[in-house]
């Protein structure tokens, strides 16, 4: 298993500009989440899927579009960046426990660094 | 807003020692989870411990949880240099991982 892959790990953006985060996991997990990560914080949640057409909002989602059309691609949309998005993006899937298999551990992407200018 | 802290913000301390890091939040919660973080890298889980649950041990991790202050510790015994990372406690308000919310972390520096 290749576990969970985020493209690009790194982007630089022109205030504006629009673009697409890319997160996939291999693993069949239900639940999907997009997390930010700024300077010596912890991560705020943006957006969260507990299934395929399945999406709702976190914490911080302003600024950003999800969807969710096939259990293994959860892709963040960046509608229009701005410098306040200059940040970390980190994307974790796990099983949600309905189908008996552990949920005990979330899986989190190695990250995409965001810069806007 | 981040619910919960962690304590201490900065940690540091000579191998072989062990290091205790602490949680704590606001809420009633489902389950509690730490994970490590290396400089630039994702995040690791490490081990989650459930509402109901007031110890847990994996390797030379040893977590408690109790509910009734609200906060949780982490022990890593017999610390090594690789353990050198930022540790973060996420707090889960329901039965599944789709919503943490993390607290703002603990610096461990091991000195070798």
């Amino acid at each position: 298993n290749a576990g969970v892959t985020q493209t690009p790990k790194f982007q630089v953006l022109k205030t504006g500009q629009s673009m697409t985060l890319q997160c996939a996991q291999d693993m069949n997990h239900e639940y999907m989440s997009w997390y930010r990560q700024d300077p010596g914080m912890g991560l705020r949640l943006i957006h969260y899927s507990v299934g395929a057409g399945i999406t709702d909002q976190g914490e911080v989602p302003n600024g950003y579009n999800v969807s969710r059309s096939t259990t293994e691609d959860f892709p963040l949309r960046l509608l229009s960046a701005a410098p306040s998005q200059t940040s970390v993006y980190f994307c974790a899937s796990s099983y949600s426990g309905t189908s008996g298999r552990p949920t005990d551990t979330q899986y989190f992407g190695p990250g995409t660094r965001l810069t806007v200018l | 807003s981040q619910q919960g802290e962690e304590d201490p913000q900065a940690l540091s301390i000579q191998e072989g020692e062990n290091a205790t890091m602490n949680c704590s939040y606001k809420t009633s919660i489902n389950n509690l989870q730490w994970y490590r973080q290396n400089s630039g890298r994702g995040l690791v889980h490490l081990i989650l411990i459930r509402s109901n649950e007031r110890e847990k041990h994996s390797g030379r991790l040893r977590v408690t949880l109790d509910t009734s202050k609200k906060s949780s510790s982490l022990l890593i015994t017999a610390s090594r240099a690789a353990d050198t990372a930022s540790y973060f406690c996420a707090k889960a308000m329901n039965f599944g991982n789709e919503k943490l919310t993390f607290g703002t972390g603990t610096r461990l520096t091991i000195i070798p």
